[in-house]
């Protein structure tokens, strides 16, 4: 079965500092990778997502990048932390349909890092 | 008991009971809509599924309805346990884009003893 992990779990950082946070996924090959940002009480606003190697879309405009260095990790960076880095940030998967294709799968989610920057 | 209208942002239900949580969307052109559960701390973790060709979909003690002329989607839990409370959303996605799939603000399900 596909499993998918996250960490670390919870972060603190100062403003300034640099961010790295890791996802890999097991158990299944070429997957999508997504990252998504969760505001407490709001929903998820997705901010990079990757349908391979090397290949990354960014959603919005902001202090992150993302990377995928090999098939299954997905990693979210940044150089210089903002206190509005914030957040709950969510790892997804899901199967690899292609943009277009009229299959349908959902996406399922790490257990997520709290980060807080202060 | 039942929620109307557009995300409560909270519902309390006693145990026993069922539940019912809505979801107005917004693209008509969405074609593939999912439930997620969240528990605290937790990332979401899938319930069900529905495809826009299909307006009812049925899962173990859970029953998804869409209704595509008024664009809402509704999820049924049958017979809430305590196990159940977390916040529940739900999401679209839009035909023939399946890297563009969009998050509803949830709703928090509390289930009473």
């Amino acid at each position: 079965s596909q499993t998918i992990h996250q960490w670390p779990a919870t972060l603190v950082q100062p403003v300034g500092s640099p961010l790295s946070l890791e996802c890999t996924v097991e158990g299944t090959s070429n997957p999508n990778l997504y990252w998504y940002r969760q505001a407490a009480g709001r929903g998820l606003q997705l901010l990079f997502y990757s349908v391979g190697i090397g290949q990354i879309s960014s959603e919005v405009p902001q202090n992150l990048s993302a990377s995928r260095p090999q098939d299954r990790q997905f990693i979210l960076s940044s150089k210089k932390l903002l206190l509005s880095d914030s957040g709950f940030y969510l790892c997804a998967w899901s199967v690899s349909t292609g943009k277009f294709s009229r299959f349908n799968s959902p996406l399922h989610f790490g257990n997520g890092t709290r980060l807080t920057v202060t | 008991g039942e929620s109307v209208g557009l995300h409560l942002p909270t519902l309390s239900v006693q145990e026993g009971d069922n539940s019912i949580i809505n979801c107005a969307y917004s693209n008509s052109a969405s074609d593939y809509f999912i439930w997620y559960k969240q528990e605290s701390g937790k990332g979401p973790q899938f319930i069900i599924d529905i495809r826009s060709n299909m307006d009812k979909r049925q899962g173990q003690r859970v029953t998804v309805l869409l209704n595509k002329t008024v664009k809402h989607l509704s999820l049924q839990i049958a017979a809430t346990q305590p196990g159940d409370s977390a916040v529940y959303f739900c999401a679209e996605k839009r035909e023939y884009n399946n890297n563009d799939m969009r998050f509803g603000a949830g709703t928090r399900l509390t289930v009473k003893p």
